[in-house]
């Protein structure tokens, strides 16, 4: 049962626009989530998070809205750039920022053309 | 400030052997946690260890385990190999309940 979902395995974006990632749960327990980034090769690297007291996060280019009565959460990319390239996981936990049993979707693979 | 470590980087076994994957977290960290990403499954919560307790664990056959030592580095174990086991393994550190968690780069096995 996959509690997780991100049902776009890719996404091609154009540099320089938006680029967004969207992620599904099914879990109404979880109360914390997190966007993680992986080059090949390399492990995933945090990007941003949110608790689900907020709906909307942002650092930088990168912002995470989360729709609870959806049960959805997206990730918005502005703007894109070529090294941004990359397999972009959603996680969710129960239990807040201090539970580290991370529930990660399958995964989407970003590439930014230039 | 040096990032989780893994070791070995890439590990070639024979079905039916049994294999000890080494992390040290980052200096301070005193929570470990373990991932299996293979491309059918994605990643997959294995346990977690905190000041040398398991206190979370994923939907794994006992053939797995791990443990964790004094200093907060960790190992994971898994017995009886199967080819199936072939994946990357992640570990990752956090400090408890302030940050997300830090992963190393992963150890590649191939179980033939």
């Amino acid at each position: 049962d996959q509690q997780v979902k991100q049902n776009s395995p890719s996404l091609s974006v154009q540099e320089g626009r938006i680029s967004i990632l969207n992620c599904d749960y099914t879990n109404s327990m979880f109360d914390y989530f997190l966007w993680y980034k992986k080059y090949p090769a390399e492990g995933p690297t945090f990007l941003i998070s949110i608790s689900s007291i907020k709906d909307k996060n942002e650092d930088g280019r990168f912002t995470v809205f989360l729709n609870k009565s959806a049960k959805h959460l997206s990730l918005h990319i502005v703007p894109s750039q070529p090294g941004d390239s990359a397999v972009y996981f959603c996680a969710a936990t129960p239990g807040g920022r201090g539970t580290y049993k991370y529930i990660f979707g399958t995964g989407t693979r970003l590439k930014v053309l230039a | 400030k040096a990032g989780v470590t893994q070791t070995p980087r890439y590990l070639i076994k024979t079905r039916g052997q049994q294999v000890t994957l080494s992390c040290s977290p980052i200096s301070g960290h005193r929570s470990v946690s373990w991932y299996q990403q293979t491309p059918g499954q994605g990643l997959q919560f294995l346990f977690e260890y905190f000041s040398e307790t398991q206190r979370n664990k994923g939907n794994f056959p006992g053939r797995f385990s791990g443990r964790q030592f004094s200093n907060s580095r960790s190992e994971m174990n898994v017995s009886t190999l199967e080819l199936g086991d072939s994946a990357l393994y992640l570990c990752a550190s956090s400090v408890d309940g302030d940050t997300e968690a830090f992963f190393g780069q992963g150890t590649r096995l191939t179980v033939v």
